[in-house]
Order: C-alpha cells, then structure tokens, then sequence
C-alpha cells in the first residue's frame, strides 16, 4: 500500500525544546516537500527537496531544518528558534506532476 | 512576488444548490493549476488540475474548474452539493519560475447544510 506516512498525529513539546517530525514516502518519488497550514492562511511552503541530498529553502524556513539523506525520508526539525511553531504540519511528494499529501503531525508548544 | 488568492473564506450552502470558488493568481509565466480538498479528519486529496489543452477540466465527485488564462482566474463548480462536500478547498499553483512547488491560497470553508 503506497503513500506517505507521517508521525506521531499529535505532538506535544514545551517552549525551547527542538522536536523532528518524520515524514516517509514509498512512492519512490524523488522530490519532497514541508508545508505549514495554519487557520484562514492556507498552506505555506517551509523546505522542499528535489533529489536526495539537497534541498531549498521555502518561504518560511526560519525555525527550522531539514535533512535528505534517504530518498523515502525528509523529516523536518522545529527548534526552539522558530518563534510561533504550534501548528500543523503536512509532509507531501510529488510524482507525474503533482503532490501527494500526509495525514499530518499537530505540534503543540507550550 | 507571486501569490493565490481566495476571495472566497467560508461560504455556507444548502444541498443542491451550485457551488462557484474563486482562485486568482498573480503570475504571468506559464502555470499549472490545482484544487485540492481537505474533508474534516483526512489527507488533503486532489480534485483535480490543470497542466495544458481544454481549459475547462472536470475532476472527481463532480468537480470541475475552468482557466480563464486572461484573468488569471481558475474558479472551482459543482452545479449542484450535497452535504458530503462539506469540506475545506484549497487552490494551488505552480509557476514556471525554476522552484517546483506550489503557492497554496488561504482556503476556503465550505459548509453545506442538509
């Protein structure tokens, strides 16, 4: 059963703590992506990956950081530098032109 | 710097009647367009797209959008909704400009009463 899975579905961390959330795909895609939705503001993009190894920053990388050195896996770090982190977050691939979505993580920061 | 807007933020109908969401964009390159939908608890999920040809495209659950390319509009309708598509509905672009992802919109909240 191919798709992206993403965990944990709920997050809980306290002010100052860095936490990684994981995002792995087996649609053998090579391109991957972070977005941030948070209400009435849609989705914005954080990092995004074209191939293993490299990625790009997105419109809203402050706070946070990436790694690629699996093709399958792209997880994303919120440190403690990033000022407003609770938020969901959607991991996604993209394959044929367009992006798959995750369930999602819910980060909450208090 | 380019951006999607969606003029529309939380629209409330009654089943069967017709549904029309606006998406503007703020590009002139080429693009590539998408709905996607996000029912409450579930994975965001594409309704449909647009990459070339035929600028009205017809997508799932009776979906369909239709690109106007000279008022950089891409409108989603369904002549007729039920109470299932009470959901949110997000459009997405993606513009020729060397980075290959998508510039979401705000969303909007669609609401159908029974």
């Amino acid at each position: 059963d191919g798709g992206i899975t993403q965990s944990p579905k709920y997050l809980f961390r306290k002010e100052g703590q860095n936490v990684t959330l994981s995002c792995e795909q087996n649609l053998n895609h090579d391109a991957m992506y972070w977005y941030r939705q948070d209400p009435g503001q849609g989705l914005r993009l954080i990092y995004y990956s074209q191939i293993v190894n490299d990625f790009q920053k997105g419109d809203i990388a402050e706070g946070y950081s990436v790694s690629r050195e699996k093709k399958e896996s792209f997880p994303l770090t919120v440190t403690s530098a990033q000022k407003n982190p609770t938020a969901f977050y959607l991991c996604a691939s993209r394959g044929q032109g367009e992006q798959y979505f995750g369930p999602g993580t819910r980060l909450t920061v208090t | 710097a380019q951006s999607v807007s969606q003029h529309n933020h939380h629209v409330i109908l009654s089943e069967a009647a017709s549904l029309e969401l606006g998406c503007n964009y703020s590009y002139g390159g080429t693009v590539n367009l998408f709905w996607y939908v996000q029912y409450p608890g579930q994975h965001l999920q594409l309704l449909l797209k647009y990459f070339s040809g035929d600028p009205l495209v017809k997508g799932i659950k009776g979906f369909e959008a239709e690109f106007i390319k000279s008022k950089f509009s891409f409108n989603l309708r369904k002549p007729s909704v039920q109470w299932s598509d009470t959901a949110e509905y997000f459009c997405a672009v993606k513009m020729d400009t060397g980075r290959r992802a998508l510039t979401f919109g705000s969303g909007t909240r669609l609401q159908v009463q029974p």
